[in-house]
């Protein structure tokens, strides 16, 4: 597709229970980062990779947070054993290249109960 | 510590009536960057600016870089309920930080 696209859009988890989200960036796009974004407030930094290389995961809130993007295009955020206060929508971004426009796909909005 | 300060965080006002965003920084940029966000979407660029005193037009939208690059604003002429949305500012510091954001809301 033309746009960075994020599956699934909508995610409710149980507490406790591990989660996998997907982003397929654009194709070609070096730079791919992920936010996390509560409602009303702007995007929260995670973690951003430059190809295959995550260069700064300094924003992962725990060790229970796990970003990959093994061959340098689709990038999957895992979370391990969810807990309410990781509701909110996970936002991913790709970029063509540094200091360039972000292009963010719909998100993914989590909710765990 | 919140990087980029957005004020003020929620704006409701009339259909025709002017207003202005700010978004300031203790630090400098390389650049800083307008997205506008609508419900259940992601933020889409509306400008960059990168020169200190620029001034960048859109439409109704002005945008302005402060001299020191530290800080910007986003003025809107005539609002109008399409301009409803998340505004946020962010700067490049090797990764793209965002501000907390202000939520506009226009009636009719």
């Amino acid at each position: 597709g033309a746009g960075v696209s994020q599956s699934p859009r909508y995610k409710v988890a149980k507490r406790g229970q591990d989660v996998a989200l997907r982003c397929d960036p654009i194709s070609g796009h070096v730079s791919l980062f992920w936010y996390q974004q509560a409602l009303g407030q702007g995007p929260e930094f995670l973690t951003y990779f430059q190809n295959e290389a995550q260069l700064d995961k300094s924003g992962l809130p725990s060790d229970r947070f796990f970003a990959e993007r093994p061959e340098g295009s689709v990038s999957t955020l895992k979370i391990q054993r969810t807990q309410q206060e990781d509701s909110a929508v996970y936002l991913c971004a790709s970029f063509p290249g540094a200091g360039t426009e972000a292009f963010f796909g719909q998100g993914t909005r989590l909710t765990v109960v | 510590t919140q990087l980029l300060e957005q004020s003020p965080q929620f704006l409701s006002i009339q259909e025709g009536e002017n207003l202005t965003v700010y978004c300031n920084s203790s630090s400098v940029f390389s650049s800083l960057q307008w997205y506008r966000q609508e419900p259940g979407e992601g933020p889409v660029l509306l400008v960059t600016v990168v020169t200190g005193g620029e001034v960048k037009k859109l439409k109704r939208l002005t945008f302005q870089f402060g001299d020191a690059r530290k800080d910007s604003s986003l003025h809107i002429t005539a609002a109008q309920p399409g301009d409803t949305g998340l505004y946020l500012c962010a700067g490049n510091t090797g990764k793209l930080i965002f501000g907390q954001g202000t939520t506009l809301q226009v009636k009719p």
